[in-house]
């Protein structure tokens, strides 16, 4: 059964640093795109970036690139979400999410989601 | 461009329920459309990928379609049982990949 498994919620402070990570079971790890999607109340959902965990190739969305760094250890077949300096606007949900196999435009399953609280 | 969706609807048990995303540019055809089930405290769950294709284990009361003369997708659920009571995302994505969520349209069996 494929699996994607994240980590549990977090609460930061502004500035502070944060990495945030997705497991992949089930499946060969390297042989999937995983995306990181972003829900907020105001926003909605929203693409981030994705990774191939083949060989950590990363593209991201131009709202969230320089912010964000999305990377991947295929040895653990975990992906990781990190931000170096969290803003109280990146209080969100946050899901990782592999992309279907007909296209990088399209999931087939995702992780339960992880809450990250940034507040003083 | 965007995808504008219904905010809510609402329809009885065992009736069937249309839920539209309507492109604001560009047409619906050129770039595939995904829908997406989303029930409270829980992760999206796709239903429908390239337009109209069931993923395995989503049941054949849901159904994808485009209608390019209203540049507009589609979900249609047939024969509503209270547990499809959700919001529905349909999801596509630009020239450059980069993806365009609608803003959900939140289900309702009553």
């Amino acid at each position: 059964e494929v699996q994607l498994v994240q980590s549990g919620a977090e609460v930061k402070k502004p500035g502070e640093s944060l990495r945030i990570s997705c497991k992949g079971s089930g499946y060969s790890f390297i042989s999937s795109l995983i995306s990181w999607v972003r829900q907020t109340p105001g926003k909605g959902l929203e693409l981030m970036g994705r990774i191939d965990p083949s060989d950590s190739y990363t593209s991201y969305s131009p709202s969230f690139q320089g912010h964000v760094t999305i990377s991947a250890d295929k040895s653990t077949s975990t992906a990781y979400l990190h931000w170096g300096s969290l803003k109280a606007s990146d209080s969100a949900m946050y899901y990782c999410a592999r992309l279907r196999p007909e296209g990088d435009y399209a999931t087939d399953y995702w992780g339960q989601g992880t809450l990250v609280t940034v507040s003083s | 461009f965007m995808l504008t969706q219904p905010h809510s609807v609402s329809e009885s048990p065992g009736r069937t329920v249309t839920i539209s995303c309507t492109r604001s540019s560009g047409s619906i055809a050129s770039n595939y459309v995904q829908w997406y089930q989303q029930r409270p405290g829980s992760a999206p769950t796709p239903m429908i990928y390239e337009d109209s294709q069931r993923p395995s284990g989503v049941p054949d009361r849901f159904s994808g379609s485009i209608d390019s003369s209203s540049n507009s997708a589609s979900l249609t659920i047939s024969g509503l049982k209270t547990e499809d009571e959700a919001d529905y995302y349909c999801q596509s994505y630009d020239f450059s990949n980069s993806w365009v969520f609608g803003g959900g349209t939140k289900l309702t069996v009553l």
